[in-house]
C-alpha cells in the first residue's frame, strides 16, 4: 500500500517550460488536491478535484492547470513556468467521509526549481 | 474565505520542557480544525483534529489541542517535548461548507535540543 506517490520528485526547468507532475493514490479516495509551500506562507491550495473528471480552483490557481481522467490520478501542468513556480509541490487525498472532509493523506513532495 | 495565523516561527526548547504552540484563525462560522506534522525529510501527517464537541481534543505522540471559540484559537500542546518532536507544525482549517478547502497556516517550526 504506497499511500500517495508522486512523480518526479526534483524538477529543474527553464523559464516557459512546460512539465508535468503526476499523483497517483491507491486507497481510492474520491478527493485529491494540490498544494504548494512556500516559505514563510505555509501550504496554499492551487487546485482540487471532489471526483473523476471534475476539478475546482483553490487559493492560487493562475498559470496551472489540472486534470482527473482516473480516479487514482491527478495532474499538475505548468503550461509556461516562471520562476515564481519554484516551489515544493504536493498532493494530497482524502475519502468522502459524509460530507466532512476528515484527513488529508500527503505525498512526499515534488521539489521545483524554475530558472 | 478563511485564514490561519501561526504565532511563532520557530521555537527551540529543551527535552522536557513544555510546548505550546499558537494559532488563530479568522472565519466568523463553523469550522473544522486541524494540527499537521512534517517531521524532517517526511510528508505531513494529521497529528488531532477538531469538528465538534469536547473542545480539548487529544492526537498522536502526547499532543493535545484546546478549541477556544471565544478567541477563534486552537493551541497545540504537549506537557513534555522530545527530541523526535523536532519537526514542522501546521494548523489548518476548513468550513463544513467548503470542506475541500483546507487552508493552512505559515507553519511553526519547533526545534528539541536534547
Amino acid at each position: 500500500n504506497a499511500g500517495v506517490t508522486q512523480t518526479p520528485k526534483f524538477r529543474v526547468l527553464k523559464t516557459g517550460q512546460s512539465m508535468t507532475l503526476l499523483c497517483a493514490q491507491d486507497m481510492n479516495h474520491e478527493y485529491m488536491y494540490w498544494y504548494r509551500q512556500d516559505p514563510g506562507m505555509g501550504l496554499r491550495l492551487i487546485h482540487y478535484s471532489v471526483g473523476e473528471g471534475t476539478t475546482a480552483k483553490g487559493e492560487v490557481p493562475d498559470g496551472y492547470n489540472v486534470s482527473r481522467l482516473k480516479k487514482q490520478n491527478f495532474l499538475l501542468g505548468l503550461e509556461s513556468a516562471a520562476p515564481s513556480q519554484t516551489s515544493v509541490y504536493f498532493c494530497a487525498s482524502s475519502p468522502w467521509t459524509g460530507g466532512v472532509t476528515g484527513e488529508l493523506f500527503f505525498g512526499e513532495g515534488s521539489r521545483l526549481t524554475v530558472l | 474565505a478563511q485564514s490561519v495565523s501561526q504565532h511563532n516561527h520557530h521555537v527551540i526548547l529543551s527535552e522536557a520542557a513544555s510546548l505550546e504552540l499558537g494559532c488563530n484563525y479568522s472565519y466568523g462560522g463553523t469550522v473544522n480544525l486541524f494540527w499537521y506534522v512534517q517531521y524532517p525529510g517526511q510528508h505531513l501527517q494529521l497529528l488531532l483534529k477538531y469538528f465538534s464537541g469536547d473542545p480539548l481534543v487529544k492526537g498522536i505522540k502526547g499532543f493535545e489541542a484546546e478549541f477556544i471559540k471565544s478567541k477563534f484559537s486552537f493551541n497545540l500542546r504537549k506537557p513534555s517535548v522530545q527530541w523526535s518532536d523536532t519537526a514542522e507544525y501546521f494548523c489548518a482549517v476548513n468550513t463544513p461548507y467548503n470542506n475541500n478547502d483546507m487552508r493552512f497556516g505559515a507553519g511553526t517550526r519547533l526545534t528539541v535540543k536534547p
